[in-house]
């Protein structure tokens, strides 16, 4: 079956340090691959996405992924996060149709 | 542009007793998705829309979930009886048609069942 693991269910980190959040996925044929935030009480936003080309990707807000199909991963990376940052990031992997397998999520928490 | 909006925000009922959810997405998109996300997990969709037909409601637990589309607009979603591992957040999004294009999300419902 497919699945989409991310690495790490919770991140601490200080304001101004970089972050990265780890996603793997279990099969690299034909994979679409998305990374969406949500914020206390609010709906998930699009972070960035990946369909085909450049396996470096750069979203919203300073983040960027890169795309390894040998490894079947799709890290986030930020190279400085803001206490606004603070959030809950979910990557989700599309098998080649319109359906959406999301990953249980990483909580990231800056301390100033 | 206004969000896709969803009400009721929260909700608590006892369990055996119906429930309603209601979803209405961005002007102009075409597929409208509901997703059950449980506490600690990532969302799962029970039912996708194309305009008011519905095309994938494979995991929609039909005994007791159901859900329509009316004029290819707003959304309601609804369990009846609701038991209590219905507990979790109900999530509306949409897209202007659908994947790849970019799905919208709502800010759920919370439903508790007690």
């Amino acid at each position: 079956a497919q699945s989409v693991t991310q690495l790490d269910s919770q991140v601490p980190v200080f304001e101004e340090a970089p972050v990265e959040l780890r996603c793997n996925y279990s099969s690299s044929v034909s994979v679409y691959l998305f990374w969406y935030v949500q914020y206390p009480n609010q709906g998930l936003q699009l972070l960035l996405k990946y369909l085909s080309g450049s396996t470096l990707v750069k979203g919203i807000n300073g983040f960027e992924a890169e795309f390894n199909k040998s490894q079947t991963s799709f890290h986030l990376r930020k190279p400085s996060v803001h206490i606004s940052d603070t959030a809950e990031y979910f990557c989700a992997v599309s098998w080649g149709d319109y359906k959406l397998s999301f990953g249980a999520g990483t909580t990231v928490t800056v301390r100033a | 542009e206004a969000g896709v909006v969803q009400s009721p925000r929260y909700k608590i009922i006892e369990k055996k007793q119906p429930v309603a959810f209601w979803c209405n997405p961005i002007s102009g998109h075409n597929t409208l998705y509901w997703y059950l996300q449980n506490l600690g997990q990532g969302p799962e969709l029970l039912i996708r829309y194309e305009n008011e037909e519905a095309v994938d409601d494979s995991q929609l637990p039909k005994d007791r979930f159901s859900a329509e589309r009316l004029k290819g607009v707003d959304s309601t979603l609804k369990i009846q009886p609701a038991e209590l591992g219905d507990s979790a957040v109900y999530l509306c999004a949409s897209s202007i048609t659908g994947f790849p294009d970019t799905q919208y999300f709502g800010p759920g419902t919370r439903l508790t069942v007690l």
